[in-house]
Parts: structure tokens; C-alpha cells; sequence
């Protein structure tokens, strides 16, 4: 079945130490997108890829980076995880099809981030 | 003002009745309107989706919309223990844009 796979599904970090969240797709969508969604709130827009052009939101932190490496794979890295950034990072895909973007969204699992 | 708002709940439904889940957004040039489904620890699962005035119906699910009054709306009939979860709205603000707006989302719980 074609769907968004995130790894790992948890995961631990320490303070300060950098952490890497991975995403794939199997539905050759065009856009990937990262959201990041604490307890009880909203999921909270970090970046989107349409293709290779990277569209990073004016509120995200420097300390979040991403990757797309090709159409499949897309990566977050957080450079330097403080105790607020403990959350679950979602990642999510939708396809551009020309004229109105529906942008149906279908996420994957999630990856549960602690800080210690 | 909350760009995308919903009442938190709990709203509690016994088994069988109308969910009625309610959503304000703030932009009125908004385009598209979705509503997510979410149990506790998972990730969001698209219930239904709408772009013009009125309801569109889907098995038990219709979602509502109505631009004027910039609100858009869920229904859920015969509601199901099942269909307890945190239900979210979500506004895509533009024609072929890609940055969508999610509530906090609604907490329904549905007693059997």
C-alpha cells in the first residue's frame, strides 16, 4: 500500500545533542510537509517541499533544518533539541495537480520526540 | 484571534446521536476546508473535505460549509464508541497554495 513512513516512531535525545527525524513516501507526491504538534494544540506548520524549493515558515527556529533529497525521502533536523521541543513531529504529503490545489494532506505515524 | 478556532470540548454524545463538531476561520479568502480525525497518540486521518457553500454528505460524516458567515461544520450521525477522537479543522488559505491552518481541535466522546 502506498503510504508516509516516519522513523523512528520514538524517539530520545539528550539536551543539546542533535537528532535526525526521517520520512518516506511511497505516493509520489510533490509536497512534503513537517508539522510539529504538542499536547492538546494545534499541528504547528515548520516547513513544506513543493519538489526541490523549500518554503521554510517565519516563525520556525533556526534550530530545525530539512533535507529532500530526492522525491521519496525527506529529513528534519533539529541541531541543538531544547526541553521545548519535545513533541510529536508529523510529516505529511499532498500532491499539486494543477489549477486549485486541493492539498488533502495524508501524514504519517508521527515520531514522538523526547528531550532529557 | 485563533485563525482556525474550535471549542475544545469534551463533547460528549450517547451512542447513536448527532455529533455536531463547529469551526470559525478568520481569513474570508480562504479556499479549502478539511476535517482531520486524530486519536490520542496517532497521526491526523482526513474525515472529509469541502470547497463550496453548502453540505456535502459522506456515509454517516457531512461537512457544512457556509463562506458568508466563515464557518464550516461537522456532522456525525449514529455516532460510535469508535468515533470518539479529537476531530480538527483545518483551512487552506489559498487557491493553490499549500500552507493549511489547523484548529486545536474538538474532543468528542461518545458514550456507549
Amino acid at each position: 500500500d502506498a503510504m508516509v513512513i516516519q522513523n523512528p516512531r520514538y524517539q530520545v535525545t539528550q539536551f543539546g545533542k542533535p537528532v535526525t527525524l526521517s520520512c518516506s513516501q511511497t505516493l509520489n507526491h510533490n509536497v512534503m510537509y513537517w508539522y510539529q504538534q504538542k499536547s492538546s494544540q494545534a499541528p504547528k506548520l515548520l516547513f513544506h517541499y513543493y519538489d526541490k524549493d523549500f518554503n521554510n515558515e517565519a516563525d520556525t527556529p533556526d534550530n530545525f533544518q530539512s533535507r529532500r533529497p530526492n522525491t521519496s525521502f525527506c529529513f528534519l533536523d533539529i541541531r541543538s533539541p531544547g526541553l521545548g521541543d519535545a513533541a510529536m513531529y508529523l510529516c505529511a504529503t499532498s500532491a499539486k495537480t494543477g489549477g486549485v490545489a486541493k492539498n488533502i494532506q495524508y501524514f504519517g505515524a508521527g515520531t514522538r520526540l523526547s528531550v532529557l | 484571534q485563533k485563525e482556525v478556532e474550535q471549542n475544545s470540548g469534551p463533547l460528549s454524545v450517547p451512542e447513536g446521536a448527532i455529533a455536531s463538531l463547529n469551526c470559525t476561520y478568520s481569513d474570508r479568502g480562504s479556499q479549502s476546508f478539511f476535517w482531520y480525525r486524530q486519536y490520542s497518540g496517532k497521526s491526523p486521518e482526513l474525515i472529509m473535505f469541502i470547497y463550496s457553500n453548502g453540505d456535502k454528505e459522506d456515509g454517516r460524516f457531512t461537512a457544512q460549509l457556509n463562506k458568508a458567515s466563515q464557518y464550516v461544520s461537522l456532522l456525525i450521525r449514529d455516532s460510535q464508541p469508535s468515533d470518539s477522537a479529537t476531530y480538527l479543522c483545518a483551512v487552506n488559505k489559498e487557491a493553490g497554495g499549500f500552507k493549511t491552518i489547523f484548529g486545536a481541535g474538538t474532543r468528542l466522546f461518545v458514550k456507549a
